[in-house]
């Protein structure tokens, strides 16, 4: 079945560092979705990604999606203590059970004050 | 709704058991998803209803889970003999479906622990 890998699992930083995570597919996606997890939250859904090679930015977040639509990546510049919490990708594939979305097991960002 | 309501927050119960998870899902939205999220791990799918019908079961992880949405709404996640395996923040999503995009919108999940 359709495997989505997420790398590092943690990650600490100093306030005003920058921060990337990196999501990569077994499979080709037909799209990505990035969630954000706040401690003891919910997953709140980010942007989703569709084209290949697409950038979308969100003020500091940049958010990539590879030529091949098998990886992706979502980096952070200058982060904030507002940034802390576990960042997960979310891939769909074509065709079968289209619809349901594989996610990868999390970035956990701390950061330091 | 305004969000996706799920009840009960949390659920503690002994071996064995049986379990019922309650979700409410924003008004309009014909997707309905299940998923279940284990401490230090991202959200596992379970089960995917378009409408009242169960588009997608194939993450029910044995036939001691079974979920209905016999409305096209609410949906039930239903445990029989609950084992401590089980324990785990079961979260609900639902979604607008709209061509090329499934974007969830998340409850704030119903966390169980099997003693």
């Amino acid at each position: 079945g359709q495997q989505v890998m997420q790398i590092p699992q943690y990650q600490h930083v100093q306030e005003g560092e920058d921060f990337t995570t990196y999501c990569n597919s077994s499979t080709t996606l037909s799209n990505i979705q990035w969630y954000k997890q706040r401690p003891g939250g919910h997953p709140v859904f980010l942007i989703q990604l569709v084209k290949s090679g697409e950038v979308k930015k969100q003020k500091r977040l940049t958010f990539q999606f590879g030529e091949a639509k098998k990886n992706s990546s979502l980096h952070i510049t200058a982060t904030q203590t507002t940034d802390v919490g576990t960042y997960f990708c979310a891939g769909s594939t074509q065709g079968g059970s289209a619809r349901q979305l594989t996610f990868g097991s999390g970035t956990q960002l701390t950061v330091l004050p | 709704g305004a969000g996706v309501s799920q009840t009960p927050s949390n659920k503690v119960t002994e071996k064995g058991k049986y379990v019922e998870l309650r979700c409410d899902p924003i008004s309009g939205h014909t997707a309905l998803y299940w998923y279940r999220q284990s401490l230090g791990q991202g959200p596992e799918f379970l089960i995917y209803f378009q409408g009242t019908g169960a588009a997608d079961d194939s993450g029910l992880p044995n036939d001691r889970f079974f979920a209905v949405r016999p409305e096209g709404s609410v949906s039930t996640l239903k445990i029989q003999r609950t084992e401590r395996g089980d324990s785990a923040v079961y979260l609900c999503a639902s979604s607008l479906l709209r061509s090329g995009a499934n974007v969830l919108t998340f409850g704030a999940g119903s966390r169980l622990t099997v003693l």
